[in-house]
């Protein structure tokens, strides 16, 4: 089946420093989208890309569809605290408008 | 306005026990999506249910597992005879219409099997 391969696992970064991670697949997606998970939450949608090639931004997240339709990074600029979390790209499943394909997620840690 | 809320946040069962997680979806919110996240993995799909509908169980195991969404009240998300395998975090999500950018999720059941 479909798998979305999500890197890095984690990051240790300093406060103030600039983040990246992506997702590549195998597969083809139409939409990909960007989560965070807090500690003991439920995830919560950062962005949605729809085009390939679209770069969308969310205050200090900006976030990008790749030219293949099997690849999107997030970038987290200048990051605080409160980014520490777990990070899940999804990619919708073609011909469904609900079902995704999910990351293994990646794990943000900020040293203070 | 509340948002989704999943209960209880924490359950422990023995195994061959029967698990029932429940998920009130938020105000006007009448579609119901639940997942299973096992640790370090992103959710997996399981269910989608409309009111007094199941949609979409591809994701369901075909056995001990079983989910509902009445009329009145939450959705059920149900395990029989549950095993170590079970353990994990469910989530439900619920949207006021199909898609998933309209879908807000609940913090979660974190069952544990012993």
């Amino acid at each position: 089946g479909q798998q979305l391969n999500q890197s890095p696992q984690s990051m240790f970064i300093q406060e103030g420093e600039d983040v990246s991670m992506n997702c590549t697949s195998s597969s083809i997606f139409n939409t990909w989208l960007w989560y965070k998970q807090d500690p003991g939450e439920g995830p919560v949608l950062l962005i949605a890309l729809y085009k390939a090639g679209e770069l969308t931004s969310n205050g200090r997240l900006t976030a990008q569809f790749g030219i293949t339709r099997k690849d999107s990074f997030l970038n987290i600029s200048a990051s605080i605290p409160s980014d520490v979390g777990i990070y899940f790209c999804a990619g919708q499943v073609p011909g469904s408008n609900y079902q995704l394909i999910w990351g293994a997620g990646t794990k943000l840690i900020i040293k203070p | 306005n509340a948002g989704v809320m999943q209960n209880p946040r924490h359950l422990v069962r023995r195994r061959g026990q029967e698990a029932r997680l429940r998920c009130s979806p938020m105000k006007g919110h009448s579609h119901v999506y639940w997942y299973r996240q096992l640790p370090e993995e992103g959710l997996k799909f399981m269910v989608y249910l409309q009111k007094e509908n199941i949609i979409d169980e591809s994701g369901m195991p075909k056995e001990r597992f079983s989910a509902e969404f009445p009329k009145e009240g939450p959705s059920i998300l149900r395990i029989q005879q549950v095993v170590r395998g079970d353990s994990a975090a469910y989530f439900c999500a619920s949207s006021p219409m199909t898609g998933y950018t309209e879908a807000f999720f609940g913090q979660g059941t974190r069952l544990t099997v012993v």
